[in-house]
């Protein structure tokens, strides 16, 4: 799977949106980028994941650069309970069942603090 | 989404002990996997649970050490065996969701060896 690259820290503003950046300058035309994130003394939370089309579900909005060397989670309001580390995981396929297709392979992350 | 239940939260235990994890899912999932998350580290995947059969190991994770069980669709334990203050960490219990595409996790057990 291929290499993502992601700022260790970010801090944002109560209220106003959160961009988080990552680069997977290496990802394959058949790899998905997922974003989970992991509040302190939870497990990880899935977000939202994408191929190619930026998507938005309730939690957050992804845009994926056209040449999909890079992508943006954006939290478009966030808020305190939004504090987390956010994970950016490229992996083949959308599918997770199937041969080794189930794996998801945790970076560090970057540590998102939201501030009053 | 289902919800995954991991019990214990935390323990503290002693050198050379050993310490079960149990983890219970509210419907059937097909995937069950067990991670580990040590101090100021990401999440590591020791073994994919296998309903019935033996579970599946990554490298450098052995059943002799993490044995872990599903008997069921809904049920998986992990055993920390022979415990050591390097098994100090987080493990976490996940199951893949209906839809294929994603996993949910567990809370997690914080085991602390003394």
């Amino acid at each position: 799977d291929a290499k993502t690259t992601q700022p260790p820290s970010m801090d944002c503003a109560e209220g106003r949106a959160a961009n988080l950046p990552c680069n997977h300058s290496t990802i394959s035309g058949n790899e998905y980028v997922y974003w989970y994130r992991q509040i302190h003394s939870q497990g990880p939370q899935y977000i939202i994941h994408g191929l190619k089309n930026n998507e938005t579900n309730e939690m957050a909005s992804l845009i994926i650069t056209e040449d999909r060397k890079s992508s943006t989670l954006i939290l478009p309001h966030a808020t305190l309970r939004d504090t987390a580390v956010y994970y950016c995981i490229v992996r083949v396929g959308g599918l997770l069942r199937g041969g080794s297709n189930y794996k998801l392979t945790f970076g560090k992350g970057t540590l998102l603090t939201v501030n009053p | 989404s289902a919800v995954i239940s991991q019990k214990p939260s935390r323990d503290i235990c002693q050198r050379g002990t050993s310490l079960t994890i149990q983890c219970q899912v509210d419907s059937q999932v097909t995937m069950m996997f067990w991670y580990r998350q040590q101090p100021g580290q990401s999440l590591t995947l020791i073994a994919t649970a296998n309903q019935g059969s033996e579970a599946t190991y990554e490298s450098g994770f052995v059943i002799d050490k993490f044995p872990i069980s599903r008997p069921n669709l809904t049920f998986s334990t992990l055993t920390v065996s022979n415990m050591s203050p390097e098994d100090s960490s987080i493990y976490l219990c996940s199951g893949l969701d209906g839809t294929d595409t994603k996993l949910f996790f567990g809370s997690g057990t914080q085991l602390s060896v003394l």
